[in-house]
């Protein structure tokens, strides 16, 4: 079964320090893993997106790693704002099933002042 | 560029009405669009496939004559709960497909709360 586990479920950490989220997953044959980030009340907007041969994608204070050997894969961001408190999701789809997306649950992110 | 907008972004109603959610590619043409509900503190779960012109796709364990789609163009797509019931109350999300792409990447729309009292 396809499945996409993710940790820390939540997380607190102050303003200007660096965090990073962990994604493990199950789904195969893999095609390509995603990022997003979700704000409360908001649809997903996507932050990096990684296929087989990356092993990393930056989008400014975000960087995407990714280890296809172990289907691991980790979201850091660094010197956190305010602003990038949000549920960070996961999402894996597999070449043999189309359009079809493994979304893991998220991990919820706070950051205070 | 791709942009997907959906309406309305929450509404309010009565239990036995029916509700309709309307999600539009903006700037570029959807072969295929998906709908999701989302509870609270959840992940995203795919109700439906619809393909332009064609009947949607329901997944396992959704009633397609509860939740109606409609994809009559390639920028519109539509989702009507009838007969809504306080469990429906939800996040109704959308998201499309450009096929043009080359890839199965998905833009989704900021999503739709809808609440049955």
């Amino acid at each position: 079964k396809n499945q996409v586990e993710q940790s820390p479920q939540s997380l607190i950490i102050l303003e200007g320090k660096n965090c990073t989220l962990q994604c493990n997953y199950t789904v195969s044959p893999f095609s390509n893993l995603r990022w997003y980030k979700q704000d409360t009340g908001r649809g997903p907007v996507s932050l990096t997106i990684m296929t087989f041969s990356e092993n990393t994608k930056s989008n400014g204070r975000y960087t995407a790693t990714l280890d296809a050997d172990t289907k691991q894969s980790s979201l850091h961001i660094t010197a956190s704002q305010l602003s990038d408190s949000a549920s960070y999701i996961c999402v894996v789809s597999s070449s043999n099933s189309g359009y079809a997306l493994n979304f893991g649950k998220g991990t919820s992110l706070l950051v205070t002042p | 560029g791709a942009v997907v907008s959906q309406h309305p972004s929450w509404v309010i109603c009565k239990s036995g009405t029916s509700v309709k959610i309307e999600c539009r590619s903006l700037d570029f043409q959807a072969t295929t669009m998906f709908w999701y509900r989302q509870f609270p503190k959840q992940s995203l779960m795919l109700m439906a496939t619809s393909n332009e012109g064609s009947k949607a796709t329901y997944e396992q364990g959704v009633e397609k004559d509860k939740f109606l789609i409609n994809h009559a163009s390639l920028t519109l797509s539509t989702l009507t709960v009838t007969s809504a019931h306080p469990e429906d109350s939800s996040f109704y999300i959308c998201s499309a497909h450009s096929g043009a792409s080359g890839s199965n990447e998905q833009f989704f729309g900021p999503g739709t709360r809808l609440t049955v009292l």
